[in-house]
């Protein structure tokens, strides 16, 4: 049974920090994997998403890079700001997307 | 993409109640699913609502506690029978386009407590 595991569960940080948010997941038989972001009240928002094939995607100041053998992704913020306080969740694709339980994010002036 | 909105947005309800929560998508789309998000927790897939044929539900979820409908391809509800406590959650409806099927968009959620 595939389990997907965020770390850390939350985090603070001052702005223009850097972060990395990881992602693990037991299975590494999977289609691709994704990163979202919920903000509440707004479900969710797709960020990066990595097919089985690729190592790594960038989107501004995002980057995602994911490690199959070894059942892991991270997703690096560069440079953060308050706007990117969000609970961010990554899911795995195995015919049906599987979550981790996120990571809340919150990024102080 | 796809704006998906859904109906309501938040819900109090008294247990032993049933409340149907709409999902409506601006374009046809290919799949539409129905997730759970209980309080800390991570979201869990009840079902895919499927045009013209009975909803495919997952482990754990029954039609009779969840019945969904899917009369076309751009709209979906999901009906929370009976309630208990244990079903206050956010509920999701989240679709596939057609030119975009690894992607999965989301709606705002319902968020429902129950008394």
């Amino acid at each position: 049974k595939q389990e997907v595991t965020q770390i850390p569960a939350a985090l603070s940080v001052p702005e223009g920090e850097n972060l990395v948010l990881n992602c693990s997941f037991t299975d590494s038989a999977i289609y691709n994997l994704q990163w979202f972001r919920q903000d509440p009240g707004k479900g969710l928002t797709s960020l990066l998403l990595i097919q089985s094939s690729q190592r790594e995607q960038t989107s501004g100041r995002l980057n995602a890079s994911l490690d199959k053998s070894s059942g892991r992704s991270t997703l690096y913020i560069a440079a953060s700001q308050p706007g990117d306080s969000a609970t961010y969740l990554c899911a795995v694709d195995t015919d049906k997307l599987i979550f981790g339980t996120g990571t809340r994010l919150q990024v102080f002036p | 993409s796809a704006v998906i909105s859904q109906k309501p947005s938040r819900d109090i309800c008294q247990r032993g109640t049933s409340l149907t929560i709409q999902c409506q998508v601006d374009s046809q789309v290919t799949m539409m699913f129905w997730y759970r998000q209980q309080p800390g927790q991570s979201l869990t897939l009840i079902a895919t609502a499927n045009q013209g044929s009975e909803a495919t539900y997952e482990s754990g979820f029954v039609i009779d506690k969840f019945p969904i409908s899917r009369p076309n391809l751009t709209f979906s509800t999901l009906t929370v029978s009976n309630m208990s406590p244990e079903d206050s959650s956010i509920y999701l409806c989240s679709v596939e386009v057609v030119d975009r099927v690894d992607t999965q968009y989301f709606g705002p959620g319902t968020r429902l407590t129950v008394l």
